[in-house]
């Protein structure tokens, strides 16, 4: 069966870096494009980035342009995602998710993992 | 960026009632690139709908998709206790991937 299970969260300070991992399994993982998705406490959710299934293609919200960096390694079936710069304001759960093969859509997401910025 | 506005905010029916969820976009959006989760408290969200009026793998058949260009609807025919949950709706098209900003079903 799909699996998408994240890690890597946790309480950083504020200017500080994490690296989010998703780890999959139970699909070729390789051709697949990949998304992270986030959502603050309490609130909705909010698109992050994804990355194409051979990582030819990337593309960021604005409000993480520049800081965050998305990328994959195929042969461990595992995404990830670079989070610089921290600020209050990307204190979220960080979700993964698989995009539909031939459509438009996330049909498999992780549990999620919590990032919570603060001094 | 293609804004999704999402009404009402808060929907209040009863299990049995007819659940109708609006999403209108800012600029014309092909229904190929429309979709809709459920999300539960403290789960992840859980695709309902791709393609605007596409189920996907394993929803039941009282919800369902319509629309086009700007205007899209979900709609659960007969509400269930487990129904009750938020919906967003997002959009595929362009990046950002926006999401609207949720429709909350309660009792």
């Amino acid at each position: 069966q799909v699996q998408l299970v994240e890690s890597g969260g946790g309480l950083v300070k504020p200017g500080g870096s994490l690296r989010l991992s998703c780890a999959a399994s139970g699909f070729t993982f390789s051709d697949y494009y990949m998304s992270w998705i986030r959502q603050a406490p309490g609130k909705g959710l909010e698109w992050v980035s994804y990355i194409s299934s051979s990582s030819t293609y990337t593309n960021y919200a604005d409000s993480v342009k520049g800081r965050f960096t998305i990328s994959r390694d195929n042969a461990r079936n595992s995404l990830y995602l670079q989070i610089n710069s921290l600020s209050a304001e990307d204190t979220a759960v960080y979700y993964c998710a698989r995009d539909l093969r031939y459509n438009y859509g996330y049909d498999y997401w992780g549990q999620g993992t919590l990032v919570t910025v603060s001094s | 960026e293609i804004v999704l506005t999402q009404s009402p905010g808060t929907l209040s029916l009863s299990p049995g009632e007819r659940a109708t969820l609006s999403c209108r976009a800012s600029q014309s959006v092909s229904s190929t690139y429309l979709a809709w989760y459920q999300q539960k408290s403290g789960q992840a969200p859980r695709l309902l709908i791709y393609g605007a009026s596409s189920r996907a793998t394993g929803i039941p058949d009282r919800f369902s998709g319509s629309g086009s260009g700007t205007d899209f609807t979900l709609t659960i025919s007969r509400l269930e206790p487990e129904d009750f949950a938020v919906y967003y709706c997002q959009q595929h098209a362009e990046a950002p991937k926006t999401f609207g900003q949720g429709t909350k079903v309660e009792i």
